[in-house]
């Protein structure tokens, strides 16, 4: 199975701050990468696919770059609502397997 | 609106069996893979198994194969999970998810709890 690593694990950031988040893969996926976030007692929802394809509800202060074993997430201008728990996920191969997370606190 | 919704969860003593299921509705269930996801209290995600469209291809993580089954009912737009011989590290929320491929899950149901503990 393919290993996904991301960085950090926890994350202090204040409102209209800028962070970036690493996910970095066991092997090669292409572009094959998503992004999800999660806040506390909810559903992960998908925010970002192909690296850097937003879902129709993420607004565009969120952005994703990288290919073969290395991406980012980065968020610019952090908002209240962006406080949460991000998890990346290769799909190149089943099973599609999850980084341990990173949690965005506010600082 | 897509609309997954998850039921089944419990507490249950290990080596028993659960059969959750997972309702959809608000898109054409039968276009769409399937997949189970969990997470363990305060852990991350887990993808468990998948299902093809048609139920002709399944795939399951290493650690349940053998114990898991995952099935679809496309004539009642369902999706299931049954789990046999639990172990406590199958203790989490277990969530279903429409899979848009490959492996990216665009929707998914608020899930159901499983607890396995003696």
């Amino acid at each position: 199975d393919i290993q996904m690593t991301q960085s950090p694990s926890s994350l202090s950031a204040s409102v209209g701050d800028s962070v970036t988040i690493t996910c970095r893969a066991s092997q090669s996926i292409s572009t094959y990468l998503n992004w999800y976030q999660q806040k506390p007692g909810k559903a992960p929802q998908l925010l970002m696919y192909l690296t850097s394809s937003l879902q129709s509800w993420v607004p565009s202060r969120f952005s994703g770059s990288g290919s073969g074993t290395d991406f980012t997430l980065t968020i610019s201008s952090l908002q209240p609502e962006d406080f949460a728990t991000y998890f990346c996920q290769q799909g190149y191969t089943t099973p599609g397997t999850f980084g341990q997370g990173t949690e965005l606190e506010i600082k | 609106e897509v609309h997954l919704v998850e039921s089944g969860g419990g507490l249950v003593q290990p080596g028993e069996s659960l059969r959750l299921s997972c309702a959809a509705s608000g898109f054409t269930f039968s276009s769409y893979w399937m997949s189970w996801v969990r997470q363990a209290p305060g852990k991350g995600l887990e993808w468990v198994a998948n299902t093809k469209q048609d139920g002709s291809e399944k795939y399951y993580m290493d650690s349940v194969k053998g114990r898991f089954t995952i099935s679809r009912d496309n004539t009642k737009n369902s999706l299931s999970l049954e789990m046999n011989s639990l172990r406590a590290e199958d203790t989490g929320v277990y969530y279903c998810a429409r899979d848009v491929g490959p492996n990216t899950l665009d929707f998914w149901g608020q899930g159901t709890l499983v607890t396995v503990s003696s």
